[in-house]
């Protein structure tokens, strides 16, 4: 079964700096999609950004972007200019192509200071 | 639009009670999920159905029923609660094909004592 690690349980971050969240996965499959997903103290699960695996270039929406390493099986995701409303639980998620399960890490709770 | 919702959104079972927790979406997704996410742990997928009329088991199905009742309605039944079944549960859709993303409900919290 594919394993999706993220080795941060918390980071925080001041207010407009960046900060950079680590992702990494397990799986032996070449074709993939990666997601990180934000769950502010509201629960809502929402996307943030998607990766396709088979392109090389970096996901970006706005202050969001990845870095995307498929041979080290990493993926980071970076936010710039913090901003109080980005305090939330960030899950990375691993869905192999055709499957319909997508596999979650523990996550990381990032606290935007003010 | 009101996208996924589900019903309700706490409850609290005695060891051993039933209930359904009710999903919802309106955005004419084929595909339909449930996950349930600990303490500590990222969401676990219980039961999914792939379009209407289609259920299979995830990765903890186990102590759970589903029911795709139509395209917009699926449904999760604990028939005998269990104290380990405590958690948050959260139903979520797709457009059946790649690359798209699964949209999320609120979430259910349920507490078994």
């Amino acid at each position: 079964a594919q394993t999706v690690t993220q080795s941060q349980p918390e980071m925080s971050v001041q207010e407009a700096e960046t900060v950079t969240l680590s992702c990494t996965y397990d799986t032996s499959e070449s074709n993939y999609y990666l997601f990180w997903y934000k769950q502010p103290p509201s629960r809502q699960m929402i996307l943030v950004i998607r990766q396709e695996a088979y392109k090389q270039q970096n996901a970006t929406e706005n202050r969001f972007s990845v870095n995307f390493q498929k041979a080290a099986k990493s993926f980071s995701l970076k936010i710039s200019d913090s901003q109080l409303g980005d305090t939330a639980m960030y899950f990375c998620a691993f869905r192999q192509t055709g499957a319909n399960n997508l596999f979650f890490g523990t996550g990381t709770r990032l606290t935007v200071i003010p | 639009n009101a996208g996924v919702t589900q019903t309700p959104k706490f409850q609290v079972l005695k060891t051993g009670q039933s209930m359904t927790l009710q999903c919802a979406q309106d955005m004419n997704h084929n595909s339909m999920y449930w996950y349930r996410q600990d303490p500590g742990m990222g969401l676990r997928l219980i039961y999914y159905s792939a379009s209407e009329g289609t259920t299979d088991k995830g990765e903890v199905p186990n102590g759970y029923n589903v029911s795709r009742l139509n395209k917009r309605e699926f449904s999760l039944r604990l028939e005998s609660a269990a104290p380990s079944q405590t958690s948050v549960y959260f139903c979520a859709s797709k457009v059946a094909g790649l690359p798209y993303e699964q949209y999320f409900g609120p979430g259910t919290r349920l507490t078994v004592t």
